[in-house]
């Protein structure tokens, strides 16, 4: 079954961008991933689906400065003009033919 | 609007018994599967069982598998979870969350809230 990693924690400036890596382990590099925001106290939100390509589709309501990209293993969410409500938990979400899977989650710190 | 409400949740003690229940709203429920996802204090998500739109097809994780019992009621619009033998390893906000139709999946796209299920004596 698939593995996804994810860096415990990242930070960033008000403003700023940050890119937050989930990476699928060796011979799953082609899974498409989910991508959940988890804000302190909250349930998870979904914010996208995204495929190998690069191609995603985000969900209902989700802003415009959350986009999501792709390279090998390694998916990208990148998050533009990081506001104060960015600062969250973030999780990457996979799935095969008979289980799901969670990344570890990476802590965003908006500084 | 999708609306998912999770009840049920409470203290027990270790060995005991809790059903969880998901309200599903806003949408076709019968044309979806629907996940079982668990997040221990302070810690990340676990998910725990998988049930298909017609019930056809269920999975779990090896963590619950032979305790808790994945099932759903589409005349009803609801979710459920039967968790038997419960342990202190299974205290956790337990949410439901929306995920495949008509084979296409792409996550879990909706959450309910979450219900606590507290394992202690």
């Amino acid at each position: 079954q698939p593995v996804l990693t994810q860096s415990s924690s990242a930070s960033a400036s008000l403003g700023s961008s940050v890119k937050l890596t989930c990476t699928l382990s060796s011979g799953h590099s082609s899974y498409i991933i989910a991508w959940h925001q988890q804000q302190p106290g909250k349930a998870p939100r979904y914010l996208m689906k995204l495929e190998g390509s690069g191609s995603y589709n985000k969900g209902s309501g989700v802003p415009d400065r959350f986009s999501g990209s792709s390279s090998g293993a390694d998916r990208y969410l990148t998050i533009s003009n990081l506001q104060s409500e960015d600062e969250a938990d973030y999780y990457c979400e996979t799935w095969d033919s008979n289980t799901w899977v969670f990344g570890g989650g990476t802590k965003l710190t908006v500084l | 609007e999708v609306q998912l409400v999770e009840s049920g949740g409470g203290l027990v003690q270790p060995g005991g018994s809790l059903r969880l229940s998901c309200a599903a709203s806003g949408f076709t429920f019968s044309s979806y599967s629907m996940n079982w996802v668990r997040q221990a204090p302070g810690k990340g998500l676990e998910w725990v069982s998988y049930i298909s739109s017609s019930s056809s097809t269920i999975y779990y994780a090896d963590s619950v598998k032979g305790r808790f019992t994945i099932s759903r009621d589409n005349a009803k619009n609801s979710l459920y979870l039967q968790m038997n033998s419960l342990r202190a390893e299974d205290t956790a906000v337990y949410y439901c969350a929306r995920t495949c139709a008509g084979g296409v999946c792409q996550g879990s796209d909706y959450w309910g809230q979450g219900t606590l299920v507290t394992v202690s004596s």
